[in-house]
This record gives structure tokens, sequence and C-alpha cells, in this order.
């Protein structure tokens, strides 16, 4: 069954830290792999999607297909990405088809 | 443009009673999403509707119907609700069902005593 993995329920860091939301997968044809980001107050949002291969906020993610993984990674972090971060697959082509991880909570202290 | 709105934000409700949680898009969408988020669960998807006059079972739409009602409104009714169905409902909204980026409303949260 597919399936999103993400491991740490709450990470903390300090500010000019690197971090590493970590996000495995379970699915055996081609994913489509996504991050979605929730700041405090705010509605749940698209942050980025492997296919699109980009940096938003300084946000990077890769698709790791050996390691069925789409960890998020930030050189130096802000307390503005203070968040919660949810990893999403996407099969078969169809946004029915989207299942979420249970989200990780991003604490970035000053 | 408002987006995605749902209402109510917030409901109490005692075992047994109805109620619809209405949702409405601005964006002249054809993809209409209803998920539930529990604390620990992540969000599932409840139904959603690809295009109107559609609707699909996600992962969890036992206790739920839902109506699309034109391109804009996507209801999410509860006809006796329980205690589990305590839950921060989404509704969502994409242009198409396959397009990767979803438009999230701010969510309603749902507490049944």
């Amino acid at each position: 069954a597919q399936r999103v993995t993400q491991p740490e329920k709450l990470l903390s860091v300090f500010k000019g830290a690197p971090v590493e939301l970590k996000c495995n997968y379970s699915y055996s044809g081609s994913p489509e792999l996504f991050w979605y980001v929730q700041y405090s107050r705010q509605r749940l949002q698209l942050l980025l999607r492997h296919i699109s291969r980009e940096s938003i906020k300084g946000f990077t993610a890769d698709l790791n297909k050996g390691e069925t993984s789409f960890h998020l990674k930030k050189p130096f972090a802000q307390e503005e990405d203070s968040a919660m971060y949810y990893c999403a697959l996407r099969y078969g082509g169809s946004q029915g088809n989207l299942i979420f991880g249970k989200g990780t909570k991003l604490s970035v202290k000053p | 443009n408002a987006g995605v709105t749902q209402t109510p934000k917030f409901q109490v409700l005692k075992t047994g009673q109805s109620m619809t949680l209405q949702c409405a898009q601005d964006m002249n969408h054809n993809s209409m999403y209803w998920y539930r988020q529990d604390p620990g669960m992540g969000l599932r998807l409840i139904y959603y509707s690809a295009s109107e006059g559609t609707t699909d079972k996600g992962e969890v739409p036992n206790g739920y119907n839902v109506s699309r009602l034109n391109k804009r409104e996507f209801s999410l009714r509860l006809e006796s609700a329980a205690p589990s169905q305590t839950s921060v409902y989404f509704c969502a909204s994409s242009r198409t069902a396959l397009n990767e980026k979803l438009f999230f409303g701010s969510g309603t949260q749902l507490s049944v005593l």
C-alpha cells in the first residue's frame, strides 16, 4: 500500500543552523512528491514539488528513488520557517490519490 | 479573491445530530476535496469531486456524504455525528484533478460530544 512516513513529529533547530525534514514513501510506481507547509494562523499551502526541481524560500528537496526519500532541506534556518510541514505523495496521476504524511513541526529558535 | 471559503469555522454537535459543512471557491477550479486532520494522523481524504457532477470516495468516507452543488460549491454532510468525527475539516480545490497544486480553506474545527 502507498504510504508516506515523516519520522519526526517535532524538529527544533537554532536560527542559522541547517535543517532537514525527512520524508520516506512507499510506492512501487513513479511517484509525484510534494511538500506542503502550514504557518501559524495561515492556510496549508504548497511549498514545492519534486517535478519542478525548484528552490522556494531557500528550501530544496530531491527525490531519491533508490532510498524512496524526498527530504526537505535548507542550509540556514530562519525563525519564519517555523511551521508544520507535510510531505505528500500522489500516485496513479489523480489528485484523488494524494496522501499526506503525519507532518513535522519545525521550530526555529532565535 | 477569497480563494476557498469554508463555513462555519467552529461547530459543536451532540452525538446523533446532523450538519453540513459548506465550501466555496472563486478560482473557477474544476476539482474540490474534503480532508480531515486529526492529531498525529496528518490529512486524510474523505471525498473529492474531480469535476462538476462527479464525486468519489477518498480514504475515509464512512459517515459522510457530499454534494457538488455547482462548480463553485462542494458541501460535506454528517448525517448522524459521532465523537470519532471530532476533527478539523479542510476543503481544498485545484484547477484540475491532475493539477498538483491544492488551494486550501482555513478549516472547520468540529467537536462532537
